[in-house]
């Protein structure tokens, strides 16, 4: 399996500001995945993060909103922008293992409330 | 897209007994459905997953099946001990393309396992 750290591990902001959140991941991967868990809810894919391109944005989610960074195969952010108390919630990212590709593996979470 | 309906959202059991998630899935096209268990305040672990080319799958403790038909797929974990209690996640994927690694959650199930 994927050993995944995130950084931080949680933090309070106030509102109108942004919190970047990094994930690294100790093998290289093709892709890594950017999720959302809500209090008390399921996870939300909110995109992929893809080496030399663009982030990939799932229904629901801009990239104004949550821009995405992957300079390398091993490491992503996640920028959360102009936060209101909605943008609380958890932050985690996922990659997969060796074989196969598509068993997903996540990081500790970043917890994040928003005054 | 893919939804995902889990069921049921809370579950107790006494320890020992057996205990059933169920979930159900939209799109055929998926082929990958793995399982998660996330403990309060800690990640998702992933606890057995399950291809669409085999029906069922154990590993000591759990087991999960899939019937491509009814398009729906079910964690079985027997002889359940206090440390089971956690939520529990189902999850579809559909390998091929772009969507290769996403997953589309359930909505979770509360397992609490009284001693």
């Amino acid at each position: 399996s994927a050993v995944i750290s995130q950084k931080p591990s949680r933090d309070i902001c106030q509102r109108g500001t942004s919190l970047t959140i990094q994930c690294q991941v100790d093998s290289q991967v093709t892709m890594m995945f950017w999720y959302r868990q809500q209090p008390g809810q399921s996870l939300t894919l909110i995109a992929t993060a893809n080496q030399g391109s663009e982030a990939t944005y799932e229904s629901g989610f801009v990239i104004d909103k949550f821009p995405i960074s992957r300079p390398n195969l091993t490491f992503s952010t996640l920028t959360v922008s102009n936060m209101s108390p909605e943008d609380s919630s958890i932050y985690l990212c996922s990659a997969p293992g060796i074989w196969p590709m598509d068993t997903q593996y996540f990081g500790p979470g970043t917890r994040l409330t928003v005054l | 897209g893919e939804n995902v309906e889990q069921h049921p959202s809370t579950l107790s059991v006494q320890e020992g007994d057996s205990a059933v998630i169920k979930c159900t899935y939209s799109d055929s096209a998926s082929n990958y459905f793995p399982w998660y268990k996330q403990e309060l305040g800690k990640r998702p672990q992933l606890i057995i997953d399950i291809r669409s080319n085999v029906g069922e799958k154990k590993d000591q403790r759990i087991a999960v099946t899939l019937n491509k038909t009814a398009k729906h797929f079910s964690l079985h974990i027997t002889e359940t001990q206090p440390e089971d209690s956690a939520v529990y996640f189902c999850a579809a994927s559909k390998g091929g393309g772009t969507s290769y690694g996403k997953l589309t959650f359930g909505q979770g199930t509360i397992l609490t396992v009284h001693p």
